[in-house]
C-alpha cells in the first residue's frame, strides 16, 4: 500500500481481555517498529523487527506484551490480560533497511475499561 | 543513552509571526535528529531530518531547523505561522548503531491565533 496501515483504528476492550493490533507496513520496508503513545507524551519505543525477527524488544513493558511478524511483512502486537494502564495509542512505523527515516501509521487507539 | 528535551509543552503564536520550537538532545555519539508533526487523530508525519550533512535543514511546509553541536540543540523554526500549522510537534533522536530506534521528546503543542 501507499502508507503504513493499522487496524483497527479504535479498540475498546474490557480489563483482562486479550487484544491484537495489526500493522501493514509500506511494501518493501524490511524494518518495522511499534511505539506506544500515552496521553500528553511522546511515542515510546516497544519493539523493532528486521525482517521476521525481533531485533530489539527492550521496550516491551512486561510479558503480557508480545509481537510477531511471521512473514516479514504484516505484524501483530498482542496484549494479554489487558489493564487500564495499557490504554494508549499504539503506533506502527516502517523503514527501509539501514535508514532511520521511519514512516508512521495513524495508530490504534486502545481503551481498556 | 540518548534523550531529547523539548522546552515548552505549549507554544502560542499569532498568525504571521515567527515560530520557534526548542529541542535539546543528549547523545554520546553523533546523532540523527528529526522533527515530526502530529495533527489530531493522525499519525506522525516527518517534517525534516538531520543526518550529518548540512547543519541547516529545510523541511516541508516552510519549516527548517539548525543543528548546533556546541549547544546540543536542533530548534525548529518557521518565519511566518499559518493557522494550518497548529498541531503537536515532536523532536526525536536516532543513534547510528544504537539500536535502530527513535527516542522522542514529550512534544510541543503549537497554537496559532488570529
Amino acid at each position: 500500500g501507499a502508507g503504513v496501515s493499522q487496524t483497527p483504528s479504535n479498540k475498546v476492550t474490557e480489563k483482562g481481555k486479550y487484544v491484537e493490533l495489526r500493522c501493514d507496513p509500506i511494501s518493501g520496508h524490511t524494518a518495522l517498529y511499534w511505539y506506544r503513545q500515552s496521553l500528553g507524551q511522546g511515542p515510546e519505543f516497544l519493539i523493532y523487527f528486521q525482517g521476521t525477527g525481533a531485533a530489539d524488544d527492550s521496550g516491551l513493558p512486561n510479558d503480557r506484551f508480545f509481537a510477531v511478524r511471521p512473514e516479514g511483512s504484516v505484524s501483530t502486537l498482542k496484549i494479554q490480560r489487558t489493564e487500564r494502564g495499557d490504554s494508549a495509542v499504539y503506533l506502527c512505523a516502517s523503514s527501509l533497511e539501514r535508514t532511520a527515516e521511519a514512516f508512521f501509521g495513524q495508530g490504534t487507539r486502545l481503551t481498556v475499561v | 543513552a540518548q534523550s531529547v528535551t523539548q522546552l515548552g509543552s505549549h507554544v502560542s503564536v499569532s498568525e504571521g509571526a515567527l515560530v520557534l520550537l526548542r529541542c535539546n538532545y543528549s547523545s554520546s555519539v553523533p546523532p540523527y535528529l528529526f522533527w515530526y508533526v502530529q495533527y489530531p487523530n493522525q499519525g506522525l508525519q516527518l517534517l525534516l531530518k538531520y543526518t550529518s550533512a548540512a547543519t541547516l535543514v529545510k523541511g516541508i511546509n516552510g519549516f527548517e531547523a539548525e543543528f548546533k553541536k556546541s549547544e546540543t540543540s536542533f530548534h525548529l523554526t518557521k518565519p511566518s505561522a499559518h493557522m494550518s500549522d497548529a498541531a503537536e510537534y515532536f523532536c526525536a533522536v536516532y543513534l547510528t548503531g544504537g539500536g535502530n530506534k527513535l527516542t522522542f521528546g514529550t512534544g510541543t503543542q503549537l497554537k496559532v491565533e488570529l
